[in-house]
Parts: structure tokens; C-alpha cells; sequence
């Protein structure tokens, strides 16, 4: 079985850029959220996406959009950088979109300069 | 919307004592906490969970209660081991799944 992985590891954009962020879900699993985590702090959640729509959403800006593609892997797209933007981003899947248990990947770590 | 508190931010216990986190939610639609573990350079990992129809649920060292009327959970951490040293994360939803309310966190140290 495999666990949910993410891509890049490490990332150093400077402000104003665009990033995107990928993520495969694990094996079976056919819903993946995203959330951000800034230093210090507990994950804060972003959107989830089920069956190639976004599912449920946080309180962040539109310049945060996400993808899910038909084989349940995902994209993060993050627009206009901003400094406050550097953090963990963690994307987690679940077996369904009615199912709590979330699986989280190890991150991407995002530094904006 | 909802708010998690968690306490203590930092915890040391002795190898072999026991451990207490403890978390406070504000909206009583809540019905889903799960518990998860942060090592350094890894993702949260699901620890224990336990939903508002329980008050109670263990899993062999670890175990969870859960107060639905003082609407506050904990994290009870048995005969503590160096690798129980983490970073622990409560949580709260009330949707299925969706838009987890994290507490900031508590960071245990089992010291040898």
C-alpha cells in the first residue's frame, strides 16, 4: 500500500510568483484535503477536493485553487506569493469524502522571500 | 466558527510516567476529535479518535476521554517511551470530515 506522497519536498519562491504543489493520494483513497501549517502552529485547513471538485473550503483567498485529477491525485496553486504564504503545506487523504480519518503526506515546505 | 485550545504547549515527563494533553473546543456541533503525532520532517500521523456518541476509547498505552458537556477532550499517554517524544495535535469537526479545527499543539519530551 501506498502512503500519500508530495512533491517538491522544499521550495523557495520570492513574492509576488506563482507555485504549484502536487500530491498523490494514497492507494483506494478518492478524497484529498490541503492544509497549511506555519511554524509553530496546528495545520489549518484549505479545500478539500471529492470527485474532481472542490468540496469544502477554509478561510483563505481565491488566489489559492486547487485541482484533483481522475486518478484522486491533486494540485495546490498558490497566485501573487506572499511573504505570510511561507509554511508547511500538508495534503492528506481519506477513503471517502464522508470519512474522517486523514492520512497526511510529510509536506512541502514553501519559503517566500 | 470553532476555536481548539490545547494544554499544556510543553510537557517533560520521566520514561515510564504518564502523560495528560488536554484540548477545549467551542462548537458544540463538534462530534469528531482525533489525536494525531508530529515527528520532526513528517506529516501528522492519526494517533487515536473518538467520536461524541463515546466518552471513552483506548488503544493499548494510549487513551482518549472526551467531556461532550464541558466540552473539553484529553489525551492520556501510559508507561511513556523515548520515541512517544513528539509534537501532538487535537482536532475538532463537525462535517464530515472536513475543515479540521487543529489545536497549536503540545510538545513531549520522554526524557531517558
Amino acid at each position: 500500500e501506498t502512503g500519500v506522497t508530495q512533491s517538491p519536498t522544499h521550495l523557495i519562491k520570492t513574492r509576488g510568483q506563482q507555485v504549484t504543489l502536487r500530491c498523490s493520494s494514497q492507494s483506494g483513497h478518492n478524497t484529498v484535503s490541503w492544509y497549511q501549517q506555519a511554524l509553530g502552529q496546528g495545520p489549518q485547513f484549505i479545500f478539500q477536493y471529492y470527485r474532481e471538485e472542490e468540496n469544502g473550503r477554509g478561510n483563505f483567498p481565491p488566489r489559492f485553487s486547487g485541482l484533483q485529477f481522475p486518478n484522486y491525485s491533486s494540485e495546490l496553486n498558490v497566485n501573487a506569493l506572499e511573504l505570510d504564504d511561507s509554511a508547511l503545506y500538508l495534503c492528506a487523504s481519506s477513503l471517502t469524502a464522508s470519512n474522517e480519518k486523514l492520512f497526511f503526506g510529510s509536506g512541502t515546505q514553501l519559503s517566500v522571500l | 466558527g470553532e476555536n481548539v485550545e490545547q494544554h499544556p504547549s510543553t510537557l517533560s515527563v520521566q520514561e515510564g510516567d504518564s502523560a495528560v494533553i488536554k484540548c477545549t473546543y467551542s462548537d458544540s456541533a463538534s462530534n469528531y476529535f482525533p489525536w494525531y503525532k508530529q515527528e520532526l520532517g513528517k506529516g501528522p500521523q492519526l494517533i487515536i479518535d473518538i467520536r461524541s456518541n463515546v466518552g471513552e476509547k483506548k488503544d493499548q498505552r494510549i487513551a482518549v476521554t472526551l467531556n461532550k458537556t464541558a466540552k473539553h477532550f484529553s489525551l492520556h499517554i501510559t508507561e511513556t517511551q523515548p520515541e512517544d517524544s513528539a509534537v501532538y495535535f487535537c482536532a475538532a469537526t463537525d462535517n464530515y470530515g472536513q475543515n479540521f479545527v487543529f489545536g497549536p499543539g503540545t510538545r513531549l519530551s520522554v526524557l531517558p
